[in-house]
């Protein structure tokens, strides 16, 4: 079965800060790859998704995500990071018609 | 609809009771997916419809869990005699035909057992 592992349970980076989240996939081929985010109380968000084509991929709110098969990775990374991207982020990636998710890694902002 | 319509967004019952969880997903989204988030935890697959059929229902939990859905359109999540391991939230989510387009999701249903 298909999966994605995120490493990291909880980073805190300081606001203007850059920040990059690990994602790690387990495929032999190309995978289907989402990076989601909740912010405190909401539903999940789509930041993001690779099916194929260009490795680096534009998202929504500034964020932006690599693909390397060489390190079997899907890296989510913003330049600069604002007090409104405290939240939690999930990866995922399409396993039998679904998508399964990360445990997910909370992002804390600090001023 | 322009989104993913849940209801009720909170829900408090008694342990023992039956509660029924309502989707309304995007209309001409064939697919719909129900997931369970328990507090600090990650997203727990629960059921896949296609249509109104669900190929696969191997995230129930137990018996006392079920779903149904009716056309390309709404769908229910009962949860008969309520646990308080039960308490969590509850996300739907709908996609044009597969998962491979992405999901979007509902705003979900807090399900407190107490």
């Amino acid at each position: 079965a298909q999966s994605v592992t995120q490493p990291d349970i909880h980073i805190t980076v300081s606001e203007g800060a850059s920040l990059e989240l690990r994602c790690n996939y387990s495929y032999g081929a190309t995978p289907y790859l989402f990076w989601y985010v909740q912010s405190p109380g909401q539903g999940l968000q789509l930041l993001l998704k690779y099916f194929s084509g260009d490795t680096l991929v534009q998202g929504i709110k500034g964020f932006e995500a690599e693909f390397k098969r060489s390190q079997s990775s899907f890296n989510l990374r913003k330049p600069s990071v604002h007090w409104s991207d405290a939240a939690e982020y999930f990866c995922a990636v399409v396993n039998d018609y679904k998508l399964s998710f990360g445990a997910g890694t909370t992002v804390t902002v600090r001023a | 609809g322009a989104g993913v319509s849940q209801s009720p967004s909170n829900k408090v019952t008694e342990k023992g009771k039956d509660v029924e969880l309502r989707c309304d997903p995007i209309s001409g989204h064939t697919a719909l997916y129900w997931y369970r988030q328990r507090l600090g935890q990650g997203l727990e697959f629960l059921i896949y419809f296609q249509g109104n059929s669900a190929p696969d229902k191997s995230g129930l939990p137990s018996d006392r869990f079920s779903a149904e859905r009716t056309g390309e359109s709404v769908s229910t999540l009962t949860i008969q005699r309520t646990q308080q391991e039960d308490s969590a939230v509850y996300l739907c989510a709908s996609s044009p035909r597969t998962a491979n387009y992405g999901y979007t999701f509902g705003s979900g249903t807090r399900l407190t057992v107490v």
